[in-house]
């Protein structure tokens, strides 16, 4: 069964370091997110991605964060200079088509731990 | 916030019983979905229900949707220890995101 892929699975990174998380969601998946989850409370949108380009952000995607798809193939989260409070889990997620009528598959999760 | 909420947060049963998490929402939505995550995972889809729809099954998973009140329910019937996880319902509040409430963890002891 397609599943979504996600590296690195725990990363472990200094406070002010810029952090790349990378997915590689079903090939024929069209609509890509990342969502977070600190210390496993709530599952917390973060931005969508459609047509190479951002569809939607939310308040915690702030200027920190950016998203790319560089190569048709990966879907990155960047984080440009990490704090405390960013540690989570990562989750990355693709679908079809609009995520309200259709099914998001998750990938495993990338930790960040930030230090 | 558009998140939803979820009670109870935390559920303890028997194997064998049943198993019922609510979920509120806020405004109106094309869809809801379940989703349940097994400690430090992913999210995996369990079932979704559309706005027009009041209750849908699989397998051992009845889902109700009550548009009126704003909220559904999640049952889980003759449960067994591997379902236990945390529960979230998801609701995409006709944008292009889904907004998952708080989730229920659920505990199911042999």
């Amino acid at each position: 069964e397609p599943e979504v892929t996600q590296t690195p699975s725990h990363q472990v990174t200094q406070m002010g370091q810029e952090v790349i998380l990378r997915c590689v969601p079903i090939s024929n998946h069209l609509y890509f997110y990342w969502y977070r989850q600190i210390l496993g409370q709530k599952v917390e949108f973060l931005v969508s991605f459609y047509n190479n380009e951002i569809s939607e952000k939310s308040e915690i995607f702030d200027d920190q964060f950016s998203v790319e798809r560089p190569d048709g193939s990966n879907f990155t989260l960047k984080i440009r200079s990490t704090k405390l409070e960013d540690s989570a889990m990562y989750f990355c997620a693709s679908t079809e088509g609009h995520s309200g009528a259709n099914v998001l598959t998750f990938g495993a999760g990338s930790r960040l731990t930030v230090l | 916030s558009q998140q939803g909420e979820e009670d109870p947060q935390a559920l303890s049963i028997q194997e064998g019983e049943n198993a019922t998490m609510n979920c509120s929402y806020k405004t109106s939505i094309n869809n809801l979905q379940w989703y349940r995550q097994n400690s430090g995972r992913g999210l995996v889809h369990l079932i979704l229900i559309r706005s027009n729809e009041r209750e849908k099954h699989s397998g051992r998973l009845r889902v109700t949707l009550d548009t009126s009140k704003k909220s559904s329910s999640l049952l889980i019937t003759a449960s067994r220890a591997a379902d236990t996880a945390s529960y979230f319902c998801a609701t995409d509040y006709n944008t292009d995101k889904l907004i998952f409430g708080t989730g229920t963890r659920l505990q199911v002891f042999p």
